[in-house]
């Protein structure tokens, strides 16, 4: 049973582009969870999707951030017109479904932006 | 709203010892979780330790050992016979763990440990 998968693991983009982040969690999981962690900081969490739905998006900035989680195929965590302060890891984790064990979170490897 | 908070930015041991990390959290839920997670330089972010609100034991695993005092609110990560392999950034985090709600993590702003040969 493969882990949480993050793609691309590094990412680089240039002040105004698009930054585009993959999350495929692990077999059975259908909740999802994005974080942001900037350098030398705590991760701070930022969206809970579960399929097809946002249930909380409490912690994005309310412009230029949207999460998704489509029926099928991995969440995207979509940054436009990236700046600076963009610059940071981004970190998944998924959950299994409610009826199993809900202490279970297992987080992916990371995606690290970087602005240029 | 919940609050983790880890007061050591910084904690440094000799190899083989045992080492204290300490963290203390805020919250009004009556059902939660408190997590304990390791990130190596590498980053990746590696779970260590789940101790629940209702756990009447302190969480064992391996060499890792969650010091829960509900009361006074605290919930220390204990590593015993600390090896260099355990230098790394350390980080508690918390959970609301009502059936329903929203279980996201708040964390802490992590320690760092360093083993000293």
């Amino acid at each position: 049973n493969a882990g949480v998968m993050q793609n691309p693991r590094h990412l680089v983009r240039r002040r105004g582009q698009e930054a585009r982040l993959r999350c495929s969690p692990m077999k059975g999981h259908s909740h999802v969870y994005w974080y942001r962690q900037l350098p030398e900081e705590g991760l701070k969490f930022m969206v809970y999707l579960q399929k097809e739905n946002i249930i909380d998006e409490s912690g994005m900035p309310k412009e230029r951030f949207s999460a998704e989680f489509p029926k099928e195929g991995p969440s995207i965590l979509r940054i436009q017109q990236v700046v600076r302060g963009d610059s940071a890891a981004y970190f998944c984790a998924s959950s299994p479904p409610w009826e199993r064990d809900i202490n279970e979170q297992f987080f992916g490897p990371g995606t690290r932006l970087t602005v240029l | 709203a919940q609050k983790i908070t880890q007061t050591q930015p910084g904690m440094f041991v000799q190899e083989k010892e045992a080492v204290t990390l300490d963290c203390t959290y805020d919250t009004s839920d009556q059902s939660y979780g408190l997590f304990w997670y390791k990130q190596p330089s590498s980053g990746e972010m590696i779970f260590l330790i789940y101790q629940g609100s209702y756990d009447e034991q302190n969480a064992t695993e391996g060499r890792y050992s969650l010091n829960f005092q509900k009361a006074r609110k605290s919930a220390n990560l204990v590593i015993s016979a600390s090896q260099l392999g355990d230098s790394a950034m350390y980080f508690c985090a918390m959970r609301d763990e009502l059936l329903y709600n929203n279980n996201d993590m708040r964390f802490g702003a992590g320690t760092r440990l360093t083993v000293k040969p």
